[in-house]
């Protein structure tokens, strides 16, 4: 089983390039969300999806924007990247509402911005 | 406005000790709570979890312990072992909502 994949591991971008990060799960979960880590920050949510076609924001959105067309991907997107994007940004996901169901998690996506 | 504090930043314990790592909060709502590992260039793996109308869960080497009237939670390693070195990160979950909201994160350290 994959669990939860993150592509890419690694990007470097310029200020003011886009990207799009892809987070897949293969657990048949209705509800993904993204994370950043920052240090001494814990773990932020950006924006959250509670199934396909779904999306709301988070703690920290801006800056980012989300699309969740197939209930399997769940899409980061930065449009003008800043150097206060630097981050390493996680994708999770879980079965349901109920709070005893863990989130699991990505291996993160370590971003750099120049 | 943090709603879950993990006041200590780090921790070092010695293998086969006990490691304590604590986590406050201060909404009195929250259902649950949960604690997760996470290895460097790896994403936080679940570790164990009690609901706010319990006290204690175990779970194998891990117990977690709840205060609610202080707003507290705890989670025991018994014995630490220095695979166990990572960081720790505590979480509620957020009722009325589908989000979780989760601390800073307390290094642990166990040394061999």
């Amino acid at each position: 089983n994959a669990g939860v994949t993150q592509t890419p591991k690694f990007r470097v971008l310029k200020t003011g390039q886009s990207m799009t990060l892809l987070c897949a799960q293969d657990m048949n979960h209705e509800y993904m969300y993204w994370y950043r880590q920052d240090p001494g920050m814990g773990l932020r949510l950006i924006h959250y999806s509670v199934g396909e076609g779904t999306t709301a924001k988070g703690e920290v959105p801006d800056g980012y924007n989300v699309s969740r067309l197939k209930k399997q991907n769940f899409l980061l997107g930065l449009e003008s990247a800043a150097p206060s994007q630097t981050s390493v940004y996680f994708c999770a996901s879980t079965t349901g509402r109920a709070g005893n169901q863990p989130q699991h998690f990505g291996d993160g996506t370590r971003l750099s911005i120049l | 406005d943090q709603q879950v504090k993990q006041n200590s930043p780090s921790l070092s314990v010695q293998e086969g000790r006990i490691s304590i790592l604590n986590c406050d909060y201060t909404n009195s709502m929250f259902d649950y709570f949960l604690w997760y590992k996470k290895y460097p260039a790896e994403g936080p793996t679940f570790l164990i979890s009690i609901s706010s109308i319990k006290d204690k869960n175990e779970d194998g080497r891990f117990t977690v312990f709840l205060n609610k009237s202080a707003k507290h939670l705890s989670l025991h390693i018994v014995p630490s072992q220095p695979g166990d070195s990572a960081v720790y990160f505590c979480a509620a979950d957020d009722t009325g909502t589908y989000k979780y909201i989760f601390g800073t994160g307390t290094r642990l350290k166990v040394l061999a």
